[in-house]
């Protein structure tokens, strides 16, 4: 169980462009889900935090007009990168937290498989 | 600023033996600390997850030591096989501030046969 989707996996789109990313928790209600950005053999950093049906959190730095992120149900989030330029180039992950109750699994966040997104 | 303060950068073990991951925090309200794996392309999956309240967990090959009062956990991997290959992110959070993890740095972990 606790499975998180991302679609596309791969998408290379012209400078200026939007693109989007969906999120996709499968076997579960996410009540939080969570935007990462990984640049090659670096960490991931959090760009924003949101809860179905309210506004996203940005990070500091993050531009929020710039990624738009939108959790319009408790499986799916979306992302969409605007007017799109070559250093948006990245890794995008989203990872997925459950209203799980008991102990332990309360806190458990699993990742989807990224989405490698290239500006050209 | 990294919160999170993971070592070493890389690490070389032989099969069958003991890989060690080191992470220091500074926060004392992180009251959550998972480990993950992740290959080249893909997302990471959750290994193991300890809260402060203990002090080890085992999970298979993988073992999570916890050191409250250094502020200090590790990953401890067992009889490490070539599939574990891959490179190991600590984390951190904090329950009543939406549980956003923060990571170290990753550690590249090479498994030779």
């Amino acid at each position: 169980g606790a499975v998180v989707s991302q679609h596309p996996s791969r998408v290379i789109c012209k400078s200026g462009t939007s693109v989007k990313i969906e999120c996709r928790s499968l076997d579960f209600q996410a009540t939080t889900m969570f935007w990462y950005r990984q640049f090659p053999k670096q960490s991931l950093m959090l760009m924003a935090t949101s809860n179905e049906g309210s506004k996203a959190t940005y990070e500091q730095g993050v531009e929020k007009d710039k990624f738009l992120i939108n959790h319009a149900s408790l499986t799916l989030s979306t992302l969409t990168v605007t007017s799109a330029h070559p250093e948006d180039s990245s890794f995008y992950i989203c990872s997925a937290r459950g209203p799980w109750g008991g102990q332990g699994k309360t806190y458990e966040q699993y990742f989807g498989p990224g989405t490698r997104l290239t500006v050209t | 600023q990294q919160q999170v303060k993971q070592s070493p950068q890389s690490l070389i073990v032989q099969k069958g033996g003991i890989s060690i991951i080191n992470c220091a925090y500074e926060n004392t309200a992180f009251d959550y600390f998972p480990w993950y794996q992740q290959f080249p392309g893909k997302g990471p999956a959750l290994l193991i997850a300890i809260r402060p309240d203990v002090s080890e967990k085992k999970e298979g090959r993988f073992t999570i030591s916890f050191n409250k009062s250094a502020k200090q956990f590790s990953l401890h991997i067992m009889d490490s096989q070539p599939g574990d290959s891959a490179t190991y992110f600590c984390a951190a959070s904090i329950s009543n501030s939406g549980y956003a993890l923060n990571f170290g740095k990753g550690t590249s972990l090479l498994v030779t046969p």
